[in-house]
């Protein structure tokens, strides 16, 4: 089945600054990714994703890049903000109806210092 | 729209105890899920159902029961309930199964002593 490996677990930047995340995923046939923050004590809510057929998505300060080829893909957050501070998961999953599991990385806690 | 609702939110079982862990969606949702997270390990699937009437295993469903009780609600059981079984759990529903947004309940930490 799909594995799906996160890093960093933990990153710490300063207010204003970038942060990047990244993910690999190991099958091929995976078509759609997307990301999920968590605020202490609450599910995950999606903030972005992407398809296979698309190689960047922006959406205000976040964005995703995907590369088939490496089988990896990266979130983007710039001019961060204390609100940005949250847990972070990417997922990957085969969109083939009847037969599909969204698989999730491990996380990223993200901490932005003002 | 309350979304999905999980009940209870907060649980402490003794080992060898059983309960049900409740789930509802008010969004007309096809699919649901079942997931638990632990410390460093992510979100892991327990079981998921495309569709009424229909339940599969996920990555981790060795515990653990689920029941599609109609459109709406999805429940997960623990016959007999083991300290490994601490975590976070969540419940998840999306329109159908593809390029969906997953919508997740506010989860239920569930101690087992």
């Amino acid at each position: 089945g799909e594995n799906v490996e996160q890093h960093p677990s933990t990153l710490s930047v300063q207010e204003g600054d970038s942060a990047v995340i990244k993910c690999t995923y190991s099958d091929s046939a995976s078509n759609y990714f997307p990301w999920y923050k968590q605020e202490l004590g609450k599910g995950p809510q999606l903030i972005i994703d992407i398809r296979s057929n698309v190689g960047e998505k922006k959406d205000q300060r976040i964005a995703v890049t995907l590369n088939k080829t490496a089988k990896h893909f990266s979130l983007h957050i710039t001019e961060t903000q204390p609100e940005d501070s949250a847990v972070y998961f990417c997922a990957a999953t085969i969109s083939n109806f009847g037969n599909e599991k969204l698989t999730f990385g491990t996380g990223t806690r993200l901490t932005i210092i003002p | 729209n309350a979304g999905v609702t999980q009940t209870p939110k907060f649980q402490v079982l003794k080992t060898g105890q059983s309960m049900t862990l409740q789930c509802a969606q008010d969004m007309n949702h096809n699919s649901m899920y079942w997931y638990r997270q632990d410390p460093g390990m992510g979100l892991r699937l327990i079981y998921y159902s495309a569709s009424e009437g229909t339940t599969d295993k996920g990555e981790v469903p060795n515990g653990y029961n689920v029941s599609r009780l109609n459109k709406r609600e999805f429940s997960l059981r623990l016959e007999s309930a083991a300290p490994s079984q601490t975590s976070v759990y969540f419940c998840a529903s999306r329109p159908r199964q593809g390029i969906t947004e997953a919508f997740f309940g506010q989860g239920t930490r569930l101690t087992v002593v």
